[in-house]
């Protein structure tokens, strides 16, 4: 089936200590997006690839980076990851739309941050 | 005023019910409108999807949008204890790859 996928699932890591999160998808979409969703909140867009061209929302920190090398794969890098940074981390993609239209995002399972 | 305003619930019923769940908003920009289902630990999945002010049917789930009000409805029919979940509404305005502004969700518990 056609998916988005995220690895890992649960990543530990200490205070301060840079760490890395990956989304692959099947579905050949040319959007990718990341959000942060934190307990009992909605997510919040982080940033989003439309092809290669990246797209920062206005209020995401600089401690947090993306990086996209293929159509199919998109990191999520957080280099200096301090408490509040603990959340589940979300990937989604969608299809361009045709003219002036807004494609549905499909999610992967999303990969939750643990900060020690 | 937030720009997607939703009740967090608790949001208990007895399988067979008609759950109504609903969201209003601020912006009228806003031209897409979905309804997402998360499962604790898992990440949102796409259940309805529409454009601009109506309904939509899908089995037992209906969408319903009314841009003038600027309020959304998703409706349950024969609520399953499978529909427990958390429901998010989210909406976008029109533009590709513009960001999705989700609802904190409403949490629904269907027993059986």
């Amino acid at each position: 089936d056609a998916m988005v996928i995220q690895n890992p699932r649960y990543q530990v890591t200490q205070f301060g200590k840079p760490v890395t999160l990956s989304c692959s998808q099947t579905l050949n979409h040319n959007v990718m997006y990341w959000y942060q969703q934190k307990s009992s909140q909605a997510p919040k867009l982080l940033f989003h690839y439309y092809d290669k061209d990246f797209n920062n929302e206005a209020d995401t920190p600089d401690n947090f980076q993306s990086r996209r090398p293929n159509t199919s794969f998109c990191f999520l890098d957080i280099r200096s990851p301090g408490l509040g940074d603990a959340a589940m981390y979300l990937c989604a993609t969608s299809r361009e739309g045709t003219g002036n239209s807004n494609q549905p995002q499909h999610f992967g399972d999303g990969t939750r941050l643990s900060i020690l | 005023q937030k720009e997607v305003e939703q009740d967090p619930g608790p949001l208990s019923v007895p399988e067979g019910a008609i759950v109504s769940l609903n969201c209003t908003y601020s912006n009228s920009a806003f031209q897409y409108f979905m309804w997402y289902r998360q499962y604790s630990r898992k990440g949102p999945e796409l259940l309805m999807y529409t454009y601009s002010s109506g309904n939509k049917e899908d089995g037992r789930f209906t969408a319903q949008v009314d841009k003038s009000s600027k309020y959304i409805s998703l409706f349950i029919r024969d609520s399953q204890p499978s529909d427990s979940a958390t429901y998010l509404c989210a909406m976008s305005a029109p533009q590709a790859g513009t960001a999705l502004i989700f609802g904190k969700g409403t949490t629904l518990s269907v027993s059986s």
